[in-house]
């Protein structure tokens, strides 16, 4: 899987939109970005995925450049329940080598201010 | 629509002891997967599993480790002769049979071994 690099620490007031960038200058074609999260002491749970097209759930919105190098997740009214790690994912497609296996880097840890 | 289930969630064993960690996965889902999170670094994946059988187990330490997801019952985790190097937390995910799209890994609350 292609690496990511994201920054290792962000704030964001409570109310504003929180934008986490992820670098993935090596990603392939057929490669997914992937956003999970962590909140202490709890298991990862999952955000958001996209191949090249912006994507948009309940919970964020997922911003993927035009030549796919990088991309940014927006949390659009950020909570204190938002204080957690937040990972970038880049993973194969269906079917390829290792497609299941998900690789957790450092992440961003976004704490969220009153 | 009960989430990914994990027991015991902390558990303390002495070196030398075996400990067993539990995974039930989600209603429909018949896939497993384990991780393992060392104190201050993110998720390794360890071994992926279906129904009676290890698809791939690449990350598993080569001795004292063995995963199964029988027929019937939950996935096991099993660590012989524990060693305070295996004090982290295990996590559990699940996740539905594939289709033709993406899919994504639901996770457990972990399980929390110390080993004293």
């Amino acid at each position: 899987d292609a690496k990511t690099t994201q920054p290792p620490s962000m704030d964001c007031a409570e109310g504003r939109a929180a934008n986490l960038p992820c670098n993935h200058s090596t990603i392939s074609g057929n490669e997914y970005v992937y956003w999970y999260r962590q909140i202490h002491s709890q298991g990862p749970q999952y955000i958001i995925h996209g191949l090249k097209n912006n994507e948009t759930n309940e919970m964020a919105s997922l911003i993927i450049t035009e030549d796919r190098k990088s991309s940014t997740l927006i949390l659009p009214h950020a909570t204190l329940r938002d204080t957690a790690v937040y990972y970038c994912i880049v993973r194969v497609a269906e079917g390829g080598a290792g497609s299941y296996q998900l690789t957790f880097g450092k992440g961003t840890k976004l704490s969220v201010i009153p | 629509n009960a989430g990914v289930m994990q027991n015991p969630r902390h558990l303390v064993r002495r070196r030398g002891q075996e400990a067993r960690l539990r995974c039930s996965p989600m209603k429909g889902h018949s896939h497993v997967y384990w991780y393992r999170q060392l104190p201050e670094e993110g998720l390794k994946f360890m071994v992926y599993l279906q129904k009676e059988n290890i698809i791939d187990e690449s990350g598993m330490p080569k001795e004292r480790f063995s995963a199964e997801f029988p027929k019937e019952g939950p996935s096991i985790l099993r660590i012989q002769q524990v060693v305070r190097g295996d004090s982290a937390a295990y996590f559990c995910a699940s996740s539905p049979r594939r289709d033709t799209s993406s899919y994504e890994q639901y996770f457990g609350p972990g399980t929390r071994l110390t080993v004293t």
